[in-house]
């Protein structure tokens, strides 16, 4: 079965740091991914996606994330995250299976930035 | 373009009542979906709608009930609510074809409180 697992559940930094979130699938065929992204109170958002050509995207406020096919991996990054950057982050993936796009979502990884 | 509208944003249900969570897109997408998020579990699928005059069950559907009522609108009724339906339910909407097809986008969310 297709599943997505995200490592870290709370992740807490300072203002400026950097940010790698973790991202792993298991899925045999071709896919592609997403990161989301819900500010508090809000609904969410589509940080960046992959579909095919170069693995390492980029997307909106300065993320991006890097596709490891071998390691079936998609890591979050971002270089030095603000204040505004806390919220709840989710991968997920996306495949065919029973006839309809099929999108899995990890549990998600809640960020939170102090100043 | 208002993207995927919800309504309410807001309820609290006794136990055993019914209600209709709402859901339309302007964006003419084909597919439709509800889902609930519950804290460290992501987000489940409940329903979808793969185009108008199809519904097919998802990941949890247990519970509950669905009508593609047009290409805009996507409904989700809770028969007999029960304490654990209490989540906050999104909708979502994809579009035609090609990459469209693969990305959702998210309506505000339906935080729902059965007691």
């Amino acid at each position: 079965a297709q599943s997505v697992s995200q490592h870290n559940h709370h992740v807490i930094l300072s203002e400026a740091a950097s940010l790698e979130l973790g991202c792993n699938y298991s899925y045999g065929g071709t896919v592609n991914l997403f990161w989301y992204v819900q500010y508090p109170g809000q609904h969410l958002q589509l940080l960046l996606k992959y579909f095919s050509g170069d693995p390492l995207v980029k997307g909106i406020k300065g993320f991006e994330a890097e596709f490891i096919k071998s390691k079936f991996s998609f890591n979050l990054r971002k270089p030095s995250v603000q204040w505004s950057d806390t919220a709840e982050y989710f991968c997920a993936v996306n495949g065919i299976s029973g006839g309809y796009n099929k999108l899995i979502f990890g549990a998600g990884t809640r960020l939170a930035v102090h100043p | 373009n208002a993207g995927v509208t919800q309504t309410p944003k807001f309820q609290v249900l006794k136990t055993g009542q019914s209600m209709t969570l709402q859901c339309a897109q302007d964006m003419n997408h084909n597919s439709m979906y509800w889902y609930r998020q519950d804290p460290g579990m992501g987000l489940r699928l409940i329903y979808y709608s793969a185009s108008e005059g199809t519904t097919d069950k998802g990941e949890v559907p247990n519970g509950y009930n669905v009508s593609r009522l047009n290409k805009r609108e996507f409904s989700l009724r809770l028969e007999s609510a029960a304490p654990s339906q209490t989540s906050v339910y999104f909708c979502a909407s994809s579009g035609p074809g090609g990459e469209d097809a693969y990305e959702q986008y998210f309506g505000p969310g339906t935080r729902l409180t059965v007691t």
